[in-house]
């Protein structure tokens, strides 16, 4: 659905661990991102990238880490430092353009710190 | 600054009735105005989106009115459904990403 993916669904983490949270997308779009999405809440960017070996901090980027070796992937570490990683964390794609494009979404990993 | 306002953030209706959700932005030079749709548990999915150089789209029950000078932006939703609640966010450009504003919950009941 819509050609971007993220693994697993549903993740588990004790507390101090390291997780990482797939996205993976087939559209052959230069510009990736991740959101952070609390119950009730908007979604707040984490990191982005607008080419592949590039990346930007969003507003809450401490605690996170993100790398893009590949077009088609951006994989996001969560890491011991992030003290509250309980949420639900959606991956998007978009062609790259300035002035604004569609971002397409991925289904989503919810994320729960036991 | 980089900022998109929402209101309401609530809205409850009528079935058949008409919902408006509005939002402002700050960025004058912002010029593609989407509007995403996100039930509970599912992604956020695109609606409807405008771009500056056109003041109104629609398409069926749902259109969008833009309005440069005052740097704001509405959803209209006419006849509503039950199927129409959701979680609705607009977003505006800025350096390559969306700023989203904060959604706004639609309950539209039967």
């Amino acid at each position: 659905d819509g050609g971007i993916t993220q693994s697993p669904k549903y993740l588990f983490r004790k507390e101090g661990q390291n997780v990482t949270l797939s996205c993976e997308q087939n559209l052959n779009h230069d510009a990736m991102y991740w959101y952070r999405q609390d119950p009730g809440q908007g979604l707040r960017l984490i990191y982005y990238s607008q080419i592949v070996n590039d990346f930007q901090k969003g507003d809450i980027a401490e605690g996170y880490s993100v790398s893009r070796e590949k077009k088609e992937s951006f994989p996001l570490t969560v890491t011991s430092a992030q003290k509250n990683p309980t949420a639900f964390y959606l991956c998007a794609s978009s062609i790259f353009n300035s002035r604004g494009n569609e971002q397409f979404f991925g289904p989503g990993t919810r994320l729960t710190v036991l | 600054g980089e900022n998109v306002e929402q209101h309401p953030s609530t809205l409850s209706v009528q079935e058949g009735d008409s919902a408006v959700i509005k939002c402002t932005y700050s960025d004058s030079a912002s010029n593609y105005f989407p509007w995403y749709k996100q039930e509970l548990g599912k992604r956020p999915q695109l609606i409807i989106d405008i771009r500056s150089n056109v003041g109104e789209k629609k398409d069926q029950r749902i259109a969008v009115t833009l309005n440069k000078t005052a740097k704001h932006f509405s959803l209209h939703i006419t006849e509503t459904q039950p199927e129409d609640s959701a979680v609705y966010f607009c977003a505006a450009p800025k350096g390559g990403k969306l700023i989203f504003g904060q959604g706004t919950e639609l309950s539209v009941k039967p």
